[in-house]
């Protein structure tokens, strides 16, 4: 079946310091969508994409969804430590756009140290 | 506009015992998803209703099964409960426009099986 698969699993990072998470789906992807998770919390959507080579920006986040559209990534920019928590790509497959099934990731949680 | 709300919040269960957990939608969403949350596997798909149908279902034992009422409120059954349930419980709501959908999450039942 589709898998999704995102690394890396853990970060720790200095506060200022710069972060990636990039995430890679089995199969082609109709949208990937963003999510975060703080500690104790549930999953908050970020943001979504769905054109192939589409870039979006929030802030200190850039988010990248591949040519292929199989394949993504969120960098964020000089790190604070309310950027603390899990992030987690969700897929959807070409043939469910409709639906609201999604395909997560393992998630990568990102620690801050000030 | 209330969010998702799951109840119970936490619960305690022992082996072989079934539980039945709640989830009230956002007002006017009609997709219900529920996934399953642990520290090793992350977030899976157990299914979605849609209209009081399942529309997709997850790679999860019979065990697991689920509905949706006229009012859009679903509810998740386990039965025959085991250790390995023990597991976050999360509940998302979304309503697709086009391409684009956001999943709600709700605050999740957490479930120890003891």
């Amino acid at each position: 079946g589709q898998q999704v698969m995102q690394i890396p699993q853990y970060q720790h990072v200095q506060e200022g310091e710069d972060f990636t998470t990039y995430c890679n789906s089995s199969t082609t992807l109709s949208n990937i969508q963003w999510y975060k998770q703080r500690p104790g919390g549930h999953p908050v959507f970020l943001i979504q994409l769905v054109k192939s080579g589409e870039v979006k920006k929030q802030k200190r986040l850039t988010f990248q969804f591949g040519e292929a559209k199989k394949n993504s990534s969120l960098h964020i920019t000089a790190t604070q430590t309310t950027d603390v928590g899990t992030y987690f790509c969700a897929g959807k497959s070409g043939g469910s756009s409709n639906t609201g099934k999604l395909i997560f990731g393992q998630g990568t949680t990102l620690q801050v140290k000030p | 506009k209330a969010g998702v709300t799951q109840t119970p919040r936490y619960l305690i269960k022992t082996r072989g015992q079934q539980v039945t957990l709640s989830c009230s939608p956002i007002s006017g969403h009609r997709s219900v998803s529920w996934y399953q949350q642990t520290p090793g596997q992350g977030l899976q798909f157990l299914f979605e209703y849609f209209s009081e149908t399942q529309r997709n279902k997850g790679n999860f034992p019979g065990r697991f099964s689920g509905r949706q009422f006229s009012n859009s409120r679903s509810e998740m059954n386990v039965s025959t409960l085991e250790l390995g349930d023990s597991a976050l419980y999360l509940c998302a709501s979304s309503v697709s426009v086009g391409l684009f959908t956001e999943a709600f999450f709700g605050q999740g039942t957490r479930l120890t099986v003891v």
